[in-house]
């Protein structure tokens, strides 16, 4: 069966500093998606991924889907304390209309001002 | 711009009621998914609905779940005599044809005391 690994488990960081979360899979992605949490709290939408070498990006946070279609990696420049929660990727898996989200654990941030 | 709405937020129930969880998934979407995610844990696949009936099931969706589409617009889980282990957050997703995106809803917290 397909897993997700994110890393790191958890990361902090001084307020201002860049920072990268990897999110690796034992199968080829068709579709990987990043969400932002707060502990307890719902899933807010951050970017897809479909292509291998696409690259999405929304304000300060950067996303890649390797051109093997097997890592994605997500980039925060110049890290705020707005940007501290758990960070989630989700790959799509199954085959024609059969679909369903996979998940990794999560990336807990925090963000020190 | 649409959304999956999901009633209510927070649920509380004592160990052995049935609860209900509402979600109104986008109008022109056709397939529609449960997650549940246990504090602390991974989001889990529980149930993928198309056309009216059970697309997958999870080993989690036994048969003390269920799930309906009443109507044109709700889409509905039911756990049938809760239990402690049940406790967990409910995300109900939907997707149109032809897409991969999965659009989540806000969540339902239910409590098992």
């Amino acid at each position: 069966s397909q897993e997700l690994e994110q890393s790191p488990q958890s990361l902090i960081v001084q307020e201002g500093k860049n920072l990268t979360i990897n999110c690796t899979s034992s199968k080829t992605l068709y579709g990987l998606y990043w969400y932002k949490q707060k502990y307890g709290e719902g899933l807010i939408f951050l970017m897809m991924l479909q292509k291998g070498g696409e690259e999405k990006s929304h304000e300060k946070i950067t996303a890649k889907l390797d051109e093997k279609k097997q890592q994605s990696s997500l980039h925060i420049t110049a890290s705020q304390p707005s940007h501290a929660g758990i960070y989630l990727c989700g790959a799509d898996i199954g085959a024609g209309n059969n679909r369903k989200l996979i998940w990794g654990l999560g990336t807990s941030l925090a963000v020190n001002p | 711009e649409p959304e999956v709405t999901q009633t209510p937020s927070h649920q509380v129930t004592q160990m052995g009621q049935e609860v209900i969880l509402r979600c109104v998934p986008i109008s022109n979407h056709l397939y529609f998914y449960w997650y549940r995610q246990i504090l602390g844990q991974k989001v889990e696949f529980l149930v993928s609905f198309y056309n009216n009936e059970i697309s997958e099931k999870s080993e989690i969706f036994d048969d003390q779940f269920s799930v309906e589409r009443p109507d044109g617009s709700n889409f509905t889980l039911k756990i049938r005599s809760t239990k402690l282990e049940d406790s967990a957050m409910y995300f109900c997703a939907s997707r149109v044809e032809g897409a991969l995106e999965q659009y989540f809803g806000p969540g339902t917290r239910l409590t098992v005391t």
